[in-house]
């Protein structure tokens, strides 16, 4: 099976704050890599897919980089409704594993 | 508009048995794959199980193979999970997924039901 391992598994910030979420798979997945945000009580959400495409609707401060085994997720300026936990996830191979995820606090 | 809804959730006693339904709706539910994914309390995503198209292709965690089956009714446009032999580390929120490609093996879930919680305890 294929890990993923997300870090850091949590982050304090401020608002405007530029945060980086990192995800590394434990062999190579090519560009088979999602980005979920999910708020207390919800379902996750598809923010990217691909690695780096952001999916319909997403505010385009979300961007995503990497291919291979290391990837990113990159919020420009956060803002308060970014405060959530978000999941990296490999689609590639089954089992479909996800990152043990990253809380986003506000500091 | 897509819309995925989960019924079937509820208390169980530890070796019982429950059956999962996600009623789809403003997609053509033939086809896309489709998964389901779990939440314990306060945890991570965990992956369940997955069924192609057809159902032809079926997989699942290790954690749940040999006690779930996962098929789906196309005619219907529902996607099923049975659960047998449950156990307290099986409670959590199930929410059904839908792929992003179609016609794909691969690929993200792009859109997630609202989930329902099955808890096992006596």
């Amino acid at each position: 099976d294929i890990q993923m391992t997300q870090s850091p598994s949590s982050v304090s910030a401020s608002v405007g704050d530029r945060v980086t979420i990192t995800c590394r798979a434990s062999q190579d997945i090519s560009n088979w890599l999602g980005w979920y945000q999910q708020k207390p009580g919800r379902a996750p959400k598809l923010l990217i897919y691909a690695a780096s495409s952001l999916q319909s609707g997403v505010p385009s401060r979300f961007s995503g980089s990497g291919s291979g085994t290391e990837f990113t997720l990159t919020i420009s300026s956060l803002q308060p409704e970014d405060f959530a936990t978000y999941f990296c996830q490999q689609a590639t191979s089954f089992p479909h594993t996800f990152g043990g995820g990253t809380k986003v606090e506000i500091k | 508009e897509v819309q995925l809804l989960e019924s079937g959730g509820g208390l169980v006693q530890p070796g019982g048995s429950l059956r999962l339904s996600c009623a789809a709706s403003g997609f053509t539910f033939s086809s896309y794959a489709m998964n389901w994914v779990r939440q314990a309390p306060g945890k991570g995503l965990e992956w369940v199980s997955g069924i192609s198209t057809t159902g032809a292709m079926i997989h699942y965690a290790d954690s749940v193979k040999g006690r779930f089956t996962i098929s789906r009714d196309n005619s219907k446009s529902t996607l099923y999970l049975q659960m047998n032999s449950l156990r307290a580390d099986d409670t959590a929120i199930y929410y059904c997924a839908k792929k992003r490609l179609q016609y794909n093996w691969n690929g993200e879930f792009d859109d997630w039901g609202q989930g329902t919680l099955v808890t096992v305890s006596s």
